[in-house]
């Protein structure tokens, strides 16, 4: 069974500070997502990362796939209130279209 | 860009009775379909993979009879509870994907109560 474990579970902190969102597993993903979840909505798709090794940015966020592609982090610079929501990875099997594995998420609280 | 629309956001429902959850591709064509369940405090597990025009792929653990899944259109896939419980509560939430290595687009999820 493919599990990717997220860490950490919970994460409050001050406005400005940085932080790294982990996801590990002991599998290999054809590809790795990153979602953010509002309460009572959808995850909303943040970022896919395909390649072993690749890096994507999207504003302050920066988003890493490990090298074997078991692993991914997030991290977030000068975080803002507004960065305050759940966040999960999710890893996809290329031989199971849509059977997505998530993590089990990183509740994140940004307080000005 | 894509967009799934998922519909009712919230249903109360009395034990026993059944209740359909509708998830529509606006702006795409959808062969493919997936259904997750989510519970508090816990990740989002697939139930089953809706496919257009044949028979729902349905995860172990997951029954079928009692998740009815129809896929009848390229645009629309329906998730029925039927004989509703308790246990069945939770939050239901379904998604769709326009291409390979574009991610999933998900519906805004459905909250499930049983009374």
């Amino acid at each position: 069974t493919q599990l990717l474990e997220q860490s950490p579970q919970f994460l409050s902190i001050q406005e400005g500070e940085n932080l790294t969102v982990y996801c590990n597993s002991s599998s290999v993903f054809s590809s790795l997502q990153w979602y953010r979840q509002e309460p009572g909505e959808g995850p909303v798709l943040l970022v896919t990362v395909v390649t072993g090794g690749e890096v994507k940015k999207l504003k302050r966020l920066t988003f890493q796939f490990g090298d074997a592609r078991k692993d991914s982090s997030l991290h977030i610079t000068a975080a803002q209130p507004g960065d305050t929501g759940l966040y999960l990875c999710a890893g996809e099997n290329g031989g199971s279209q849509g059977n997505l594995i998530f993590g089990k998420g990183t509740k994140l609280s940004v307080k000005p | 860009g894509a967009v799934v629309s998922q519909h009712p956001s919230r249903v109360i429902c009395k034990s026993g009775t059944s209740v359909k959850i509708e998830c529509r591709s606006l702006d795409f064509q959808a062969t493919t379909m997936f259904w997750y369940r989510q519970f508090p405090k816990k990740s989002l597990m697939l139930m089953a993979t809706s496919n257009e025009g044949s028979k729902a792929t349905y995860e172990q653990g997951v029954e079928k009879d009692k998740f009815l899944i129809n896929h009848a259109s390229l645009t629309l896939s329906t998730l029925t509870v039927t004989s509703a419980h308790p246990e069945d509560s939770s939050f239901y939430i379904c998604s769709a994907s326009i291409g390979a290595s574009y991610g999933y687009t998900f519906g805004s999820g459905t909250r499930l109560t049983v009374v």
